[in-house]
Formats: C-alpha cells, structure tokens, sequence
C-alpha cells in the first residue's frame, strides 16, 4: 500500500512569489492534514481538511491557505512568500474516525 | 490551547543502553498521545502511540507509559541500537467538541544517539 506522497520535494523561491504544494493521501484515508517545521519553532498545525472541507485552522496568517479535492488530494498555498516561510512543510493522513495520522516525506522550501 | 513539552532535548546513549524521553501536556481533555520518529530527511515515522484508557503499551523493545493525574508520558527505548539514532517527537491530541480532531500538538523534539 502506498504511503502518503508529496510533490515537489524540494523548492526554491524568492520573496514575494507564491508556492503551491501538493499533497496525495495514503488509499482509503479522506482526512488530510498540514504541518510546518522549522528548527525554532517545531512542528507545528497548519489546517484540516475532510471530504473538501477545512475543519481546523491553526495560527498562520491569510497567506497559508489550502483545499481539498474529490478524491482526497490537497494543495496548501503560501502567497507573498517572506524569508520565515522556508521550512519542511508535511501532509500526513488519516481515516475519518480515527486518530493516527500518517506522514508524507515533505516539502522542503527555500526562500531567498 | 495545548502545550507539550518534551525531555531532553538531546540523549546520548551507548549500544545496549536504555533511553527514557518525557512529555508533559496541558490539556486534559487530551485522550491520545502519539510518538513519532524522524530520521534526516524524512518525515516523521509512527513508532507507537497509546490512549489515554490504557496506562502502558509495548511493542518489542519501545514502551510507552502514561500517567493521566499527572498529565505525563513517557517513551522507553530499551537494547537500543545505532539504527535508534533518530529525532523522537511525541504529541497530543486535544479533543474540543470534535473540532480538533486533526490537530497534534508536538513536543519540540529529542535527538538521540546511540553509539556503537
């Protein structure tokens, strides 16, 4: 069974840009959620995203945004990119119903 | 919110030594507890997570043990080896009113080395 895929893997950009991730679930889980980490701050919750609907937001501003299509894929957005955006961004899923939540491989994204 | 907090932040072991990392969390209505292992470059791995009905659980050489009253866990390395050489997260899960259900609040991470 598959796991949870993201692409790309890597990616640079420069401020100001915005960036579009792209995150694939494990088959059968309709539960998607989103993480950030950084070596300051951790790991830390972006959004929640079931059956194309966001259930839970953590503390990020308007800039973070993401979506959820029919068959489970999500894509997280990060528009007007700032130097404090580069991080391992990580897409992990989940059966509805069920608390464990498995991980994707992440993002890494360099801002310059 | 939540709030986790893990001890250490680094652990260094010797080959066939136990490694003992601790989380203690805010919020009680936190019911499930995960730990996760990181290696470079991956994302965090599940290694074994318990309920808060259940006061331990063991799978082969890891343990976890969870204290309610004190709102604490507790994960248990024991033979360890250079392969346990890792980022150990450990995380809870605050239910509100089923709005939470996707959320883990993390610890800020153990790195552990073992050496040979």
């Amino acid at each position: 069974k598959a796991g949870v895929t993201q692409t790309p893997r890597y990616l640079i950009k420069t401020r100001g840009q915005q960036v579009t991730l792209s995150c694939s679930p494990i088959s059968g889980h309709r539960s998607v959620s989103w993480y950030q980490q950084t070596p300051g701050q951790g790991l830390q919750f972006l959004f929640e995203y079931f059956s194309e609907t966001q259930r839970n937001k953590g503390n990020f501003p308007g800039r973070f945004s993401g979506r959820q299509f029919s068959n489970s894929r999500s894509e997280m957005n990060v528009s007007t990119l700032e130097l404090g955006d580069s991080a391992l961004y990580l897409c992990a899923s989940f059966r509805q119903g069920q608390e464990t939540q498995y991980f994707g491989p992440g993002t890494r994204l360099l801002v310059l | 919110g939540e709030n986790v907090e893990q001890h250490p932040s680094t652990l260094s072991v010797q080959e066939g030594d136990s490694a003992v990392i601790k989380c203690t969390y805010s919020d009680s209505a936190s019911n499930y507890f995960p730990w996760y292992k990181q290696e470079l470059g991956k994302g965090p791995q599940l290694i074994i997570d318990i309920r808060s009905n259940v006061g331990e659980k063991k799978d082969q050489r890891i343990a976890v043990t969870l204290n309610k009253t004190a709102k604490h866990f507790s994960l248990h390395i024991t033979e360890t080896q250079p392969e346990d050489s890792a980022v150990y997260f450990c995380a809870g899960h605050p239910v509100a009113g089923g709005t939470s259900y996707g959320k883990l609040t993390f610890g800020q991470g153990t790195i552990l080395t073992v050496h040979p």
